[in-house]
């Protein structure tokens, strides 16, 4: 199946800061999204973006599918950003090991 | 709306209950899927279901039963579960059908499963 890879692992991030999240992807895929993990589990979506750029307020994402990498970017983040971001490819959703966001005010 | 609902939140049981978790959805989704989510790894694929039936089944052991009654609803039946069985066990709808590879999958909050 489709490997994907998440880099960092880990993020501190004192508030206001910028930052980008990396995901490398195995194969070309139709399909790869974004999500927010929220402490208590929810799973939140933030981007659908196979390919392209979108952007929604301090958040934006990037895939180059042809390159086989998506990023995410946090711009001013707040102490709310905190958790663990996830990005997951192909239909049957092959997820990243995720990248842990901690936002300290 | 993109709301997925689940109940229980929370579900304790033992070895030798049987007990079921249900996930619904309102939006016309025509595909729905398990996952299972081990404390500090990302979810895996446990079952899909696609115009209510049974597309995949990534291995999944039998003491895990899906059902899904209508294209509302999504049912996982547990018997004779095991304490590694302990998980965060999410519901996904999306459009559909699963061969259209082009859908965003929504997550239902979870059910957090204890097993005694």
């Amino acid at each position: 199946g489709i490997q994907v890879e998440q880099s960092p692992p880990d993020l501190i991030l004192q508030e206001g800061a910028n930052s980008t999240l990396r995901c490398n992807f195995s194969d070309s895929v139709n399909n790869l999204q974004w999500f927010h993990q929220n402490p208590w589990g929810q799973l939140i979506n933030l981007f659908y973006i196979p390919s392209g750029t979108k952007q929604n307020g301090r958040l934006s994402a990037t895939t180059v599918a042809t390159e086989r990498y998506s990023l995410l970017y946090i711009s001013s983040s707040q102490t709310t950003d905190s958790g663990v971001y996830f990005c997951a490819a192909h239909y049957k959703l092959s997820f990243g090991a995720g990248t842990t966001v901690t936002v300290r005010a | 709306d993109t709301e997925v609902t689940q109940t229980p939140k929370h579900l304790v049981m033992g070895m030798t209950n049987k007990k079921s978790l249900k996930c619904e959805q309102h939006m016309g989704h025509r595909a729905m899927y398990w996952y299972k989510q081990k404390a500090k790894k990302p979810p895996e694929l446990m079952f899909v279901y696609s115009y209510e039936k049974l597309s995949i089944n990534e291995s999944v052991p039998s003491r895990f039963s899906p059902e899904c009654p209508n294209s509302s609803l999504l049912n996982l039946h547990l018997h004779a579960l095991q304490p590694e069985d302990s998980a965060l066990y999410l519901c996904a709808s999306s459009q559909g059908p699963t061969s259209a590879a082009t859908d965003t999958q929504y997550f239902g909050p979870g059910t957090r499963l204890t097993v005694l």
